[in-house]
């Protein structure tokens, strides 16, 4: 069972441009979220899913897009990549909203 | 709006001594749960405890217990009998019935000292 997978692992991105942040999870779960993670702020939810064809913003949600056109994936896409996108990037997924969320390893992203 | 509040940035523990790492939160919806969660060093998420707020017992899960106090609106994390590999950041979060995401504390960073 792999859970909730995200890619790539470690990235390096130049100021202005774009990339996309793959999360593909295969626990047929409805709620899906993305969170920054940057020293002293904890996690901060970027947008989120409740299913297929429903996202909305969380709490820093300018400068990322996101859309769920099946169950499965997350994809969250940064559109001109700014050195302040420099975070660690956490997918996760979860059944119910009373039941605990699985966590993607991460994407480390650098933007110079 | 939901909103987690974790007023200790960090935290020492003596080995096998016990340690509460405080949780404070604040919604208006009646039906919410409360999680808390383990990033070691090497940076995975590991799911410890939920309280649900109906729950009508402190949850456990072997050394770990929840101190709900819902009057307070508090949700602090109990491990007992510290050991080295408690070290961590360990986070807070709560969500709302229905339609609603997951929020997260800033964490509380725990140091446990042999």
């Amino acid at each position: 069972n792999a859970g909730v997978t995200q890619t790539p692992k470690f990235q390096v991105l130049k100021t202005g441009q774009s990339m996309t942040l793959q999360c593909a999870q295969d626990m047929n779960h409805e709620y899906m979220s993305w969170y920054r993670q940057d020293p002293g702020m904890g996690l901060r939810l970027i947008h989120y899913s409740v299913g297929a064809g429903i996202t909305d913003q969380g709490e820093v949600p300018n400068g990322y897009n996101v859309s769920r056109s099946t169950t499965e994936d997350f994809p969250l896409r940064l559109l001109s990549a700014a050195p302040s996108q420099t975070s660690v990037y956490f997918c996760a997924s979860r059944r119910e909203f009373n039941t605990e969320a699985f966590f993607g390893q991460g994407t480390r992203l650098t933007v110079v | 709006a939901q909103k987690i509040t974790q007023t200790q940035p960090g935290m020492f523990v003596q080995e096998k001594e016990a340690v509460t790492l405080d949780c404070t939160y604040d919604t208006s919806d009646p039906s919410y749960g409360l999680f808390w969660y383990k990033q070691p060093s090497s940076g995975e998420m590991i799911f410890l405890i939920y309280q649900g707020s109906y729950d009508q017992q402190n949850a456990t899960e072997g050394r770990y217990s929840l101190n709900f106090q819902k009057a307070r609106k508090s949700a602090n994390l109990v491990i007992s009998a510290s050991q080295l590999g408690d070290s961590a950041m360990y986070f807070c979060a709560m969500t709302n019935s229905g339609n609603t995401p997951l929020v997260f504390g800033k964490g509380t960073r725990l140091s446990v000292i042999a």
